[in-house]
């Protein structure tokens, strides 16, 4: 089975508005991570946004916010105020503590903002 | 803080010969990886290494790669001989050893191998 799911490989926007990109997680562990990574066509991935499974409320960090939903195992990214530096590829990535904190990723997201 | 450093960039090489991606982790980083990532696709773990320890090798087809981080600071991936399908990105990530605030991986700006 998949351990990250993103069952989006395209997305558009208009700029200025927000998005969703959806992420779904398989695991058994009750410790784990959850990551967004933005991997712009430069080719390098930029750190977004953390959650950890014991976290209750969601994880912010200016215009990224990730809604965690435990029991559907979900993770999705949204991006508010959309501009045009946000088309990339975004990938979400779960942390295992109990695999040796191995990193699996998704198939990515592709957004484009359109302006 | 010096990121993560990789090379070389850009390779091209033909079916059969080989070739070595070098990377170096953020200062202090005890766990080091190397993901493969083919157009269109995301990353795919190769190997993990905690210090100069293999954590992870599972996914590394060791007919033809192989990789090593002697003195646990630096690292060597090597394919030899190469396949066409051997053309990707190869990344390069380290993390710092324990739960230290997120843990994120960091990543180098990748070695990009062209087979021909």
């Amino acid at each position: 089975a998949q351990k990250i799911t993103q069952t989006q490989p395209g997305m558009f926007v208009q700029e200025k508005e927000a998005v969703t990109l959806d992420c779904t997680y398989d695991t058994s562990d009750q410790s784990y991570g959850l990551f967004w990574y933005k991997q712009p066509s430069s080719g390098e991935m930029i750190f977004l946004i953390y959650q950890g499974s014991y976290d209750e409320q969601n994880a912010t960090e200016g215009r990224y916010s990730l809604n965690f939903q435990k029991a559907r195992k979900s993770a999705n990214l949204v991006i508010s105020a959309s501009q045009l530096g946000d088309s990339a590829m975004y990938f979400c990535a779960m942390r295992e503590p109990y695999t040796g904190n191995q990193f699996y990723f998704g198939t990515g997201t592709s957004l484009t903002v359109i302006p | 803080e010096a990121g993560v450093a990789q090379s070389p960039r850009y390779k091209i090489i033909e079916k059969r010969q080989s070739v070595a991606f070098w990377c170096n982790p953020i200062s202090g980083h005890a766990t080091l990886y190397w993901y493969q990532q083919i157009l269109g696709q995301g990353p795919k773990l190769l190997i993990q290494f905690q210090n100069n320890g293999v954590v992870d090798d599972s996914q590394l087809p060791k007919d033809r790669f192989s990789a090593e981080r002697l003195k646990g600071v630096d690292s060597t991936l090597k394919i030899q001989p190469a396949k066409l399908e051997d053309s990707a990105v190869y990344l390069c990530a380290s993390r710092a050893l324990g739960e230290v605030a997120a843990g994120e991986l960091f990543f180098g700006e990748g070695s990009r191998l062209t087979v021909l």
